[in-house]
Order: structure tokens, then sequence, then C-alpha cells
């Protein structure tokens, strides 16, 4: 999950394996909630997001869950490849503005 | 589409110097965004335009930096004088309206260490 300070919290994983990626959001209000990908170098690339009047979505190779019960937000990423390695980044939006609360990140590191 | 295009890739300056770094939105994008990221800090973001126009800027640290857009295709933003605490990652983002579509597409970013 998200935490503050110098140093993100890190997952690693097996190549094959799938992985899960956890965010605890902060605001209840809010209605949009979306995960970028990070890799070294490169700025964020979005991944997937989704609206609080769904609680599930899919994309490729993809998931994400929306718990708005415990305000809490997952992606899935199965069969995680080598390629898969980065900063994984949620952020949400609560107001009817453009102005998205990042979290600080989690690292994923993907051993072959 | 060529995304977002910024530069310089890399700024090395020293204190008290200006700095200017540069972004072009991809096309028919309606929405600019300027974001800088530290390992302390994570993404902030510092301000963003709708339409070449400001909305927010609150998240512009000093009156040390200041961002414009004279038209749809270009935006910029300046930090005079740099102070060594500004070295960090500068990155524009650029989304379009459409569609209820919030979508950010990031640039590659500016390096700028301050010496």
């Amino acid at each position: 999950g998200e935490s503050v300070g110098l140093h993100l919290p890190t997952l690693s994983v097996q190549e094959g394996d799938n992985s899960i990626i956890n965010c605890a959001y902060s605001n209840s209000a809010s209605d949009y909630f979306i995960w970028y990908k990070q890799e070294s170098g490169k700025g964020p690339q979005f991944i997937i997001d989704i609206r609080s009047n769904m609680d599930k979505r899919q994309g490729q190779r993809v998931t994400v869950l929306l718990n708005k019960t415990v305000k809490h937000l997952s992606l899935q990423i199965a069969a995680t490849q080598p390629g898969d390695s980065a900063v994984y980044f949620c952020a949400e939006n609560a107001g009817n503005n453009r102005k998205l609360i990042w979290g600080l990140g989690t690292s994923l590191a993907v051993n072959p | 589409d060529a995304g977002v295009i910024q530069s310089p890739r890399h700024e090395v300056t020293e204190m008290g110097q200006e700095v200017t770094l540069r972004c072009k939105p991809i096309s028919g994008h309606d929405y600019l965004f300027w974001y800088r990221q530290t390992m302390m800090r994570g993404l902030e973001l510092l301000i963003y335009f709708n339409n070449n126009v400001p909305i927010d800027d609150s998240g512009m640290p000093e009156d040390r930096f200041s961002a414009k857009m004279p038209n749809a295709s270009f935006s910029t933003l300046k930090i005079q004088p740099s102070e060594p605490r500004d070295s960090a990652v500068y990155f524009c983002a650029s989304s379009r309206s459409q569609g209820g579509d919030e979508k950010l597409f990031f640039g590659s970013g500016t390096q700028l260490s301050v010496l």
C-alpha cells in the first residue's frame, strides 16, 4: 500500500505470477480513480481508470478493483512480466476540477 | 501522434540563473498541467491551464516560479532566480475535456539540477 516518506513500498514478484498493488485513498467524495505506471527515466503512463459507480474494470492483463466502503483501490496485473517493473501510482479526483491527488507510489520488481 | 513534447530533457544551471522549461501538448488537448516530482514529495501539481487560461496555480511554490501558455500548442515554466532546492524532474501533461476524459498524458520530463 501507500505510505508517506522517503521509501517507496516495494512489491517483489516472480515472472508469471499475478501482482496486486494496493492503494488507500483519502476522500470519500472522490469519484474518479486512475492508475499510472512510471518506468525509470520516463513520465507516468496511463494504465486504467475507474469511476465510483463501478467496482471493477478490466483492461489488457490489468484489473482495477474499487471498494468504496473502506476507501481502497487495487491494481491486479496478470502474468507479470519483466517489462512490468516500474513504480505504480494511484490517483483520485474528488472535485469537478482536474486536480488529481497522487499517492507516493509502489515499486514493483519482477524477478525472472 | 508525437505525444507531449518537453524540452530540454536535462538542464544543469547555477544558482541564481533563470531557467525556462518548454512544453508542447498533444494536439486537440485543451488542458495542460505542470508537475514537479521529487523523492521527498512525489508528484506535485504546480499549475494547470484550460484553453490557455491558468485555472489553478496554488501549487506554484513561490513568486520565483511563473508559467505561461500563449497558445494552444505551447507552454513555458520559468524559474527566476533558480535555487538548489528547485532541483527535480518537471513534467508537463495534457488532457482533453471531450467526453469527460480525465486521462493525463505526460511528457518525458525535464531533469533540472541547480548547483
